[in-house]
């Protein structure tokens, strides 16, 4: 079964700063996709950022990027210009590919939680 | 395009009731998925539908747990006799998967339903 794992339960960033979150998961597959999601407090699930495991060149989007390395299972965030909205809950996903049918369901890792300092 | 949205926000109820659950997936997505989040917790898969039909499920479903998407569109979820320990945020997820082109399944979610059984 495919795991995932954030081995960072809390993580502070000043305004303005640059933070990382890791990410390391666990799969034999070689095919499969990787996601970054945001749960701002009592506040929906957000997508962030996506990645396609056969891709080499590591997603953007704005001020957010990823650094995907797929033999060490690694997939961090990198958040750039911190803004006090980005406090959240963020959650790294894998994407699995079931047989046959093309069917998909997300394992999540128990989050990362960050503050924002003004 | 609304979004994925989920009926009631909150639910209490006594151990032992039955509830229910809707989900309103963004139209014309044909992929709904339902998931639990417990508190400190990322997401766990439940199960999901494509159109009417229900694909997968988790062994987190007991028999207790039922889903229908009757018409493709909206779904419910149903816990029958309920436990404290199904206390927990209920998420619904929504995606458009073209077969052609696979990999194309972004789960976007919606606010949740928190459960709390006293």
């Amino acid at each position: 079964a495919q795991t995932v794992t954030q081995s960072q339960p809390e993580m502070s960033v000043q305004e303005a700063e640059t933070v990382t979150l890791s990410c390391t998961y666990d799969t034999s597959e070689s095919d499969y996709y990787l996601f970054w999601y945001k749960q701002p407090p009592s506040r929906q699930m957000i997508l962030v950022i996506r990645q396609e495991a056969y891709k080499q060149q590591n997603a953007t989007e704005n001020r957010f990027s990823v650094n995907f390395q797929k033999a060490a299972k690694s997939f961090s965030l990198k958040i750039s210009d911190s803004q006090l909205g980005d406090a959240a809950m963020y959650f790294c996903a894998y994407l699995r590919l079931l047989s046959g049918a093309g069917s998909y369901q997300l394992t999540f890792g128990k989050g990362t939680k960050l503050s924002v300092i003004p | 395009d609304t979004g994925v949205s989920q009926n009631p926000r909150h639910k209490i109820t006594k151990r032992g009731q039955n509830v229910t659950f809707r989900c309103d997936p963004i139209s014309e997505h044909n992929r709904l998925y339902w998931y639990r989040q417990t508190l400190g917790q990322g997401p766990e898969f439940l199960t999901y539908f494509q159109n009417e039909a229900q694909l997968e499920k988790s062994r987190l479903l007991s028999d207790r747990f039922s889903a229908e998407r009757p018409k493709g569109s909206f779904s419910t979820l149903e816990i029958q006799r309920t436990e404290q320990g199904d206390s927990a945020m209920y998420l619904c997820a929504s995606s458009l998967v073209l077969m052609l082109l696979p990999g194309t399944d972004t789960q976007y979610f919606g606010p949740g339903t928190r459960l709390t059984v006293l």
